[in-house]
């Protein structure tokens, strides 16, 4: 079975920009959550979204938006790019809302701000 | 505020077991105590959870103080491909997402 995948594996932005960021989760679970992990971090929660509704945000500015689709893909989009933006950008992937043990991570999309 | 404590970094030796310290001397009664682990350029993979008694699987086994307000978590042969960052997790924000804190980075060593 394949795991959560992610897309694109890396992005380069300039200042301004926009970007969507891409997340498949696992067949059969209904729940994808996005994380923001700076270097020498842990993951820090953003979003997440359970039967296509979201059912919790973290402390991101407006520019960060996500939405969840009928297959339960889910993108992520953050607009007027800053440098402080680069970041790994984690999908993470659960039957359900509050599984904690059974989340299970994608490999990432590293994001670089010029 | 990730309300865990971990070293910064850890070393053993391959084959020994590697035996990962956590301080959450704040805990409530009813949460869990979460360990993940973020092989470089991967994404964290869960590897247990307790709430009170010990856990073990196939992976690791984790022991709870009777306070609970320390845990070890134990690899009980390292080798290099366990060589990671580890996370220690024990909060639940008002989104119910776990709280992560810069946790442990274990190198094993030939």
């Amino acid at each position: 079975d394949a795991g959560v995948t992610q897309s694109p594996t890396h992005l380069i932005k300039t200042r301004g920009q926009h970007v969507t960021l891409r997340c498949s989760p696992i067949s059969g679970h209904k729940s994808v959550s996005w994380y923001q992990q700076v270097l020498g971090q842990g993951p820090q929660f953003i979003f997440q979204y359970y039967e296509k509704e979201e059912r919790g945000r973290g402390n991101f500015p407006d520019r960060f938006s996500a939405r969840q689709f009928p297959n339960y893909s889910s993108e992520l989009n953050v607009n007027a790019l800053l440098l402080g933006d680069s970041a790994l950008y984690l999908c993470a992937s659960s039957p359900g809302p509050r599984t904690y043990n059974e989340q299970f991570f994608g490999p990432g999309t590293r994001l670089t701000v010029l | 505020d990730a309300k865990t404590t971990q070293p910064p970094s850890m070393d053993c030796a391959e084959g020994r077991a590697a035996n990962l310290p956590c301080n959450h001397s704040t805990i409530s009664g009813n949460e869990y105590v979460y360990w993940y682990r973020q092989i470089h350029s991967q994404g964290p993979q869960y590897i247990i959870h307790g709430l009170k008694n010990n856990e073990t699987n196939e992976m690791a086994s984790l022991i709870i103080t009777e306070d609970r307000k320390s845990s070890t978590l134990i690899l009980p042969h390292a080798t290099l491909r366990d060589t990671a960052v580890y996370y220690c997790i024990v909060r639940v924000d008002s989104n119910y997402q776990l709280i992560w804190g810069a946790g442990t980075k274990l190198i094993i060593k030939p």
